[in-house]
């Protein structure tokens, strides 16, 4: 199993970036799938969540501004990042729903809004 | 949301020692709780779900345990490779949340 973010960068308040999190060694269609993230020092906040079957849930801190979704014929995960703000500065993760956990997670990508 | 609160957010311990991190949720999450090791720079891994099953080709020196509110993570043994920061994590309701986190250090 593995799973690498990209996409991440320097951006402005205000604008948007996508990430996208490539799957492979397993089949990607049958899982749910997380995007977590990390600021710097910090501890690990959850950010949204797609379900085999394309349902989606969102943290309220980004909800109406991000958007998860799957692309299966390519395994690739993404979130669209809209409406950046200088909290949303992170490591942004992708992983894989296991039970009550996430049993793979990328090697991150970081995402830093500033002017 | 369902707040976890993470016990002690440091602690060294020797070579050999049981080490004990506990976490307690805001409600009843009947054992939907994960717990994780990140290393520095790396990305968290995971190594009980369910509160106490074992995750894949982690040692068998981690356990889980708990049920209810209260659960906790122990390290039967402390090993060089256990140093970092552990976070336990609930399952049962979206949105997931994680405790604040315990950064464990060899004595």
């Amino acid at each position: 199993v593995q799973l690498v973010e990209s996409g991440g960068g320097l951006v402005q308040p205000g604008k948007s970036l996508k990430l996208s999190c490539s799957a492979s060694g397993f089949t990607f269609s049958s899982y749910g799938m997380h995007w977590i993230r990390q600021a710097p020092g910090k501890g690990l906040d959850w950010v949204a969540y797609i379900s085999s079957s394309s349902g989606t849930v969102y943290a309220d801190a980004v909800k109406g501004r991000f958007t998860i979704s799957r692309d299966n014929a390519k395994n690739t995960l993404y979130l669209q990042l809209n409406s950046l703000k200088s909290e949303d500065t992170a490591i942004y993760y992708c992983a894989r729903r296991h039970y009550s956990g996430l049993d793979y997670w990328g090697q991150g990508v970081m995402v830093t809004v500033s002017s | 949301d369902i707040q976890m609160t993470q016990s002690p957010a440091s602690l060294s311990a020797s070579l050999g020692e049981t080490v004990t991190i506990q976490c307690r949720a805001s409600e009843d999450i009947y054992s939907g709780l994960a717990w994780y090791q990140q290393k520095p720079g790396k990305s968290p891994q995971l190594l009980i779900y369910g509160a106490s099953s074992l995750q894949d080709g982690v040692p068998s020196r981690f356990s889980g345990s708990g049920s209810g509110t209260q659960y906790s993570l122990k390290i039967s043994s402390m090993q060089t490779e256990d140093e970092g920061v552990y976070f336990c994590q609930q399952g049962l309701k979206y949105p997931f949340t994680f405790g604040s986190g315990t950064k464990l250090e060899i004595k």
